[in-house]
């Protein structure tokens, strides 16, 4: 299994709060995803990184930032969550440009009340 | 954006039938790529494809890149319980490092 951990596993928020999933690797893979997976959708990119601090917006990107400043983490924010962003969230990371295999952590669900 | 079209949704199947489903895109990908999620898991890798007209088996799974680079096939033969799950077909274009996934497909097998 690839070394992908996702902190916290489960959180639930009110309206209007900070929420700030964490993903952790041990691989030293250079990329770096953070999806949402809804009943329906299927999985959707929000943000992905190439490198450190060198991130990109996917097709769900608003109301959602990155950061990542070392290899091994990336961030990903809410600054004021709202219900809509109520979903499991899932890490990945890939290592090989070219090739896209992409390996995922094993998910945070987050309800926003 | 990209979409890929995903079918069927869902299948309700006895243990031992085979399984197929597929995935059609609008676009020419230039990689395929079939994960496995189980309830409260992250997606598993089963099969990676990275050539049009590739079959490409992992045990009792068989993939195909379809020769328009427009579809994919996958297959399972004689279904077990332990095949329960969603099924996620993804592709990516050339020079691309991001997926787009289908809506998934829902196994489920009745013993």
């Amino acid at each position: 299994d690839a070394g992908i951990t996702q902190s916290p596993r489960h959180k639930v928020t009110e309206t209007g709060t900070p929420v700030t999933l964490r993903c952790h690797q041990t691989e030293n893979h250079r990329y770096m995803y953070w999806y949402r997976q809804d009943p329906g959708h299927g999985l959707r990119l929000i943000h992905y990184s190439y490198g450190v601090k060198d991130t990109d917006k996917g097709e769900v990107s608003d109301g959602y930032s990155v950061s990542r400043s070392k290899t091994e983490d990336f961030l990903l924010t809410l600054e004021s969550a709202t219900s809509s962003q109520t979903s499991v969230y899932f890490c990945a990371i890939s290592e090989l440009a070219g090739r896209n295999e992409q390996f995922f952590g094993p998910g945070t669900r987050l309800t926003v009340l | 954006g990209q979409q890929l079209n995903q079918s069927p949704q869902s299948m309700f199947i006895q243990e031992g039938e085979d399984v197929s489903m597929n995935c059609t895109s609008s676009s020419i990908f230039n990689t395929w790529l079939w994960y496995k999620q189980e309830p409260g898991e992250g997606p598993v890798l089963l099969i990676a494809l990275y050539k049009a007209g590739e079959l490409t088996s992992n045990g009792r799974l068989t993939a195909q890149f379809g020769i328009t680079r427009k579809d994919s096939f996958l297959n399972i033969s004689a279904s077990i319980p332990s095949d329960v799950g969603i099924y996620f077909c993804a592709g990516a274009i050339q020079g691309a490092q991001k997926l787009v996934f289908g809506q998934g497909t829902r196994l489920t097998i009745n013993p």
